[in-house]
């Protein structure tokens, strides 16, 4: 199993400021098949990227994610208030499909 | 629009069944490998089991393999979930999510919540 640790488990930032998120996985991702999801409260994942650098239809320009192999980040350029929630990554590379344990991003 | 809505959950006592169900509409259902992903009480996200679109392959969670059986009817354009042997530790919100593309989650129904207690 690849498992996902994702650190710290939560951020706090100020609305504009820039935030990075990472993911580390202990196997390599093949193809870099990793994604990341955002999770407001009482919200159904969305996702945000997938590839480890494609962004999803519809998701602003300010998420970008990059990374390959072992290690990933997802970065908000500037953040929104909506901005403020759990983000996951995950790899769809191999079974079982397996997710990072969340980072919360709070507000300064 | 791409929608996934689930149902069935509810209470249950320990050791019991429960059916889950998810409709897809809005694309075309029987083209896609489907998948449910459940989140405990203030936890994070955890793949459960996948089917693929023609029911040639099914794969399962360690911890639900021969208590789960996924299965799913593409001419419902449905998803079911079949839970038996139920624990406590099963209580959380399942989702079903249509994997897309060379295999993320998108998009995902809106989670129907199952609580295992006495």
């Amino acid at each position: 199993e690849n498992v996902l640790t994702q650190s710290p488990g939560t951020l706090s930032f100020s609305p504009g400021e820039r935030a990075t998120l990472s993911c580390r996985a202990t196997q390599s991702v093949t193809s870099n098949y990793l994604a990341w999801y955002q999770q407001r409260p009482g919200q159904t994942p969305r996702l945000l990227i997938h590839g480890a650098s494609t962004r999803a239809t519809g998701i602003p320009d300010r998420f970008s994610g990059s990374g390959s192999g072992t290690d990933f980040t997802l970065t908000i350029s500037r953040l929104e208030p909506e901005d403020f929630a759990v983000y996951y990554c995950q790899q769809y590379a191999s079974l079982p499909y397996t997710f990072g344990q969340g980072t919360k991003l709070d507000i300064k | 629009e791409v929608q996934l809505v689930e149902s069935g959950g509810g209470l249950v006592k320990p050791g019991g069944s429960l059916r889950l169900s998810c409709g897809g509409s809005g694309f075309s259902f029987s083209n896609y490998n489907m998948n449910w992903v459940r989140q405990a009480p203030g936890k994070g996200l955890e793949w459960v089991s996948s089917i693929s679109s023609g029911n040639s392959y099914i794969y399962y969670e360690d911890s639900v393999k021969g208590r789960f059986t996924i299965s799913r009817d593409n001419s419902k354009n449905s998803l079911y979930l079949q839970m038996n042997s139920l624990r406590a530790e099963d209580t959380a919100v399942y989702y079903c999510a249509r994997l897309s593309g060379t295999g993320w989650f998108d998009p995902w129904g809106q989670g129907t919540l199952v609580t295992v207690s006495s």
